[in-house]
């Protein structure tokens, strides 16, 4: 069975800066893997998708993630964040073998606050 | 045009009563999901249907009772609301049960009283 782990459940950070936010999943096949962004009283948004090639995958909004198999691991990253990225950031996964019936599965999200 | 849209955006209740919520998607997708987020932010799937049959059914009680007239619709009817029923409801769908992108709608927001 698949799991997400996002260890940051808050991040608050000045505005200009950059921002890391991690995630680890657990898997015993290959994966998909995903980050979303849920704005205040929104649905959830795709910001960038990691299905196979290029490890480093980028998004939108300025936004990118680097896929590393070893460490299990697919943290977002931004060079310079905005008050416009104040949102709920979550990592979903989805076992990757495309036998079908496939489900994502979410982290339980981290909160990424601006200060501006 | 709205990809994914829900009504209602909000739901209030009281205990006992049976409700509905509707899902349309114009992406012409074949799978549509049901997920529940709580109060903590948690989202976890309920349902997902391909081409209008039911081919994912998590730990859900059966007061929740998914319905797809057609592969573009996905409504959630529930019977006998419970306060623990309280959540946003997201509804989403995606091209095919390969689940390589899921899309979302704006959520219902579900208070039960």
């Amino acid at each position: 069975a698949q799991s997400v782990t996002q260890l940051d459940s808050q991040v608050p950070v000045f505005e200009e800066a950059p921002v890391e936010l991690r995630c680890n999943y657990s898997s015993s096949v290959s994966v998909y893997l995903f980050w979303y962004v849920q704005y205040p009283n929104q649905g959830l948004q795709l910001l960038l998708k990691y299905l196979s090639g290029s490890t480093l995958v980028k998004g939108i909004n300025g936004f990118e993630a680097e896929f590393n198999k070893s460490q299990t691991s697919f943290h977002l990253r931004k060079p310079s964040v905005h008050i416009s990225d104040t949102a709920e950031y979550f990592c979903a996964v989805s076992e990757g073998d495309l036998g079908g019936n496939e489900k994502l599965t979410f982290g339980t999200g981290t909160r990424l606050t601006i200060i501006p | 045009d709205t990809a994914v849209s829900q009504t209602p955006k909000y739901l209030v209740t009281q205990m006992g009563n049976d409700k509905s919520i509707k899902c349309e998607q114009n992406l012409g997708h074949d799978t549509m999901y049901w997920y529940k987020q709580d109060s903590k932010k948690f989202l976890k799937i309920m349902f997902s249907y391909n081409n209008k049959e039911l081919i994912i059914n998590e730990t859900v009680p059966n007061r929740f009772s998914p319905k797809s007239p057609d592969k573009a619709h996905l409504n959630l009817h529930i019977n006998s609301l419970e306060l623990g029923d309280s959540a946003v409801y997201f509804c989403a769908s995606s091209q095919d049960d390969t689940n390589t992108e899921a899309f979302f709608g704006q959520g219902t927001r579900l208070t039960v009283v």
